[in-house]
């Protein structure tokens, strides 16, 4: 059974442009959570999805950031007009959708780096 | 609102010898707690959760660790460290109450061992 997935797992963008992040979610869990992490800090929740619905995004900036989780295909994690204060590890967690076992599995991550 | 206090930023044991690792949560709720390991460059590892039932918890890789309401503590410990368990520790609190939601980390523990 693979893993969380992410990728690309290594992204670089100039000021400005925007950055796209895929997460594709172990096979047969429909939650899907995003996180961010910045050099010597833990890691701090962003957003939470189920399929097609966000059920919590408190984390998430309220400019320039947006997620979603399609019925079909991986759940993306969306900047726009990237800023260096966006370069960070940005992880991916999933778990099952029913009775959930409170365990959120980790993807590797991607780190966006922005020149 | 929920917060994990991890005290100290890096903890140096040498091989061999008792690693105790000490994290701190606040809760409104009945929380529930994880500790999860983090190897350079890769995504975050479940050492072991509570969430009911028996306060000491066993985990992965020889570790355990005990939740103490009265103190509000989950400290992590294993009885003799191992050069492989070298890696960053985090630790992590939910109060969902039965349902998924984003994770609280602490600012994590860095685990150094010395030969």
């Amino acid at each position: 059974n693979a893993g969380v997935m992410q990728n690309p797992r290594h992204l670089v963008r100039r000021r400005g442009q925007e950055a796209r992040l895929r997460c594709s979610p172990m096979k047969g869990h429909s939650h899907v959570y995003w996180y961010r992490q910045l050099p010597e800090e833990g890691l701090k929740f962003m957003v939470y999805l189920q399929k097609e619905n966000i059920i919590d995004e408190s984390g998430m900036p309220k400019e320039r950031f947006s997620a979603e989780f399609p019925k079909e295909g991986p759940s993306i994690l969306r900047i726009q007009q990237v800023v260096r204060g966006d370069s960070a590890a940005y992880f991916c967690a999933s778990s099952p959708p029913l009775f959930p076992t409170y365990e959120q599995y980790f993807g590797p991550g991607t780190r966006l780096t922005v020149t | 609102a929920q917060s994990v206090t991890q005290l100290g930023s890096h903890v140096s044991v040498s091989e061999g010898a008792l690693v105790l690792l000490r994290c701190n949560y606040s809760s409104s709720v009945p929380p529930y707690l994880f500790w999860y390991v983090q190897y350079p460059n890769q995504g975050l590892q479940l050492l072991l959760k509570y969430t009911t039932g028996a306060t000491l918890v066993k985990g992965i890789n020889g570790f355990e660790a005990e939740f103490k309401k009265s103190e509000t503590s989950f400290h992590l410990t294993k009885p003799s460290a191992h050069m492989s368990d070298a890696a960053e520790y985090f630790c992590a609190v939910s109060d969902s109450g039965g349902g998924a939601d984003g994770l609280t980390f602490g600012k994590g523990t860095h685990l150094i061992i010395q030969p």
